[in-house]
């Protein structure tokens, strides 16, 4: 089975601390994804990397930067953390082997974070 | 671009009750559907997808058909049961994914 971890699953964070989030996969994928989600609003794109120490930006990547220094590891980072950013973020990775089979997103169990 | 609609929530069932949860997209070219679920406190997990037109994905009793003529992946279960409960998002792949805002389902004894 897929597996993906995330660091933290409730995280609390003063205004203007710097957060890094952690999330880690084990079946060598290339695709990885951070999401944020919100009530109502659904699962936005924040950044996305198809390779190693490649990044896309995502729809909404303002206040965010990432790291992909290994396959297996993906880092969300607030570079300094607003209350505006409390949410639940989401990590995700997917194969690129572009079959359409493939393509299914797998999901870890999300890190709640609170900014005060 | 590409989007997904899907119906608002939220949804209250009796157990063993009919479910549908609609969903449409728009789209260019001809992209794979997903249904994922979120249970309470948990990430997302995949239920069912269907990669081309008029495929069945199937899983744990849910059903969805991928429509091209009406751009459509409806979600359906002929019974649901209580630990059906949870948030219910339709996506699609295309040039990146989409994911749909979710339908909370809740269904109570």
């Amino acid at each position: 089975d897929v597996k993906v971890t995330q660091s933290s699953r409730y995280l609390v964070k003063r205004t203007g601390e710097k957060v890094f989030l952690e999330c880690v996969q084990d079946m060598d994928h290339e695709n990885m994804f951070w999401y944020r989600q919100d009530p109502g609003l659904g699962l936005r794109l924040i950044y996305f990397s198809y390779d190693v120490k490649m990044k896309e930006k995502g729809d909404i990547p303002e206040g965010y930067s990432v790291s992909r220094e290994k396959k297996e590891r993906f880092s969300l980072i607030l570079e300094s953390a607003s209350t505006n950013q409390t949410s639940m973020y989401l990590c995700a990775s997917s194969s690129q082997s572009g079959q359409g089979a493939e393509e299914t997103q797998y999901f870890g169990p999300g890190t709640r974070l609170l900014v005060l | 671009g590409d989007s997904v609609t899907q119906m608002e929530g939220p949804v209250t069932l009796s157990e063993e009750a009919f479910l549908t949860i609609n969903c449409t997209y728009t789209a260019t070219g001809y992209p794979s559907l997903f249904w994922y679920v979120q249970y309470p406190g948990e990430g997302l997990q995949l239920l069912l997808k269907a990669t081309k037109a008029d495929d069945k994905g199937s899983n744990k009793g849910f059903e969805a058909t991928y429509r091209k003529e009406t751009t459509s992946f409806h979600l359906e279960k002929g019974s649901v049961q209580v630990s059906d409960s949870a948030v219910y998002f339709c996506a699609l792949a295309g040039n990146q994914f989409y994911f749909g805002t979710g339908t909370s389902l809740t269904v109570i004894p």
